[in-house]
């Protein structure tokens, strides 16, 4: 079965910094989906993506996944406190007409003003 | 919003207990997608309906069951509860208009479940 590993486990930045979270498969991806998460609360989609190399920004947050298609990368630019949350990655499992998500853990991140 | 609404919102009930969760997908999208977010286990997908039909199944237990009707709602049934079904469960929605093109997944509030 497919896992997904995310690092870091929790993140606190200041105000203004940058900051990246990683997102490892044990196999290949498929089609790689960010999400964002407050606590208690329902999943916010953020970007997905699917082919190898590919690139995606929405507002200040920028997703990439790697040539090889095994890891992704979620980069946030000048954090706000808005950015707070926990962020999962979802990785698509290809199947016979089946497209369930396997999700890491999360990434909690904290964004002190 | 995502478009997805589930209900109830939050649920308590006692161990041995049987409960419906109910979910009404986006307007147009067929899939529904069943997951459960423990702090122990995550979130994990537990099954998939298209168009009326179960697509997959994941780690769903045999009390557990779901269904979708031919409006395209969804229900989850939860039968004989213990504790350790206490969770936040979600559903999602998807287009998957066709086949092996993954198509965004749209999660509702989710709806939290305590046993007593």
């Amino acid at each position: 079965s497919q896992e997904l590993e995310q690092s870091p486990q929790s993140l606190i930045v200041q105000e203004g910094k940058n900051l990246t979270i990683n997102c490892t498969s044990s196999k290949t991806l498929y089609g790689l989906y960010w999400y964002k998460q407050k606590y208690g609360e329902g999943l916010i989609f953020l970007m997905m993506l699917q082919k190898g190399g590919e690139e995606k920004s929405h507002e200040k947050i920028t997703a990439k996944l790697d040539e090889k298609k095994q890891q992704s990368s979620l980069h946030i630019t000048a954090s706000q406190p808005s950015h707070a949350g926990i962020y999962l990655c979802g990785a698509a499992t290809s199947g016979a007409g089946s497209y369930q998500l396997t999700f890491g853990k999360g990434t909690k991140l904290s964004v002190i003003p | 919003d995502s478009g997805v609404t589930q209900t109830p919102k939050h649920l308590i009930t006692a161990t041995g207990q049987r409960v419906t969760l109910r979910c009404s997908p986006r307007s147009g999208d067929l899939s529904v997608y069943w997951y459960q977010q423990s702090l122990d286990q995550g979130l994990q997908f537990l099954i998939q309906y298209y168009n009326g039909e179960e697509r997959a199944k994941g780690n769903i237990l045999e009390r557990f069951s779901a269904q979708q009707f031919p409006d395209l709602h969804s229900e989850l049934n939860l039968s004989s509860l213990e504790l350790g079904d206490s969770a936040l469960y979600f559903c999602a929605s998807s287009r998957q208009s066709r086949p092996f093109i993954h198509n965004e997944q749209f999660f509702g509030p989710g709806t939290r479940l305590t046993v007593l």
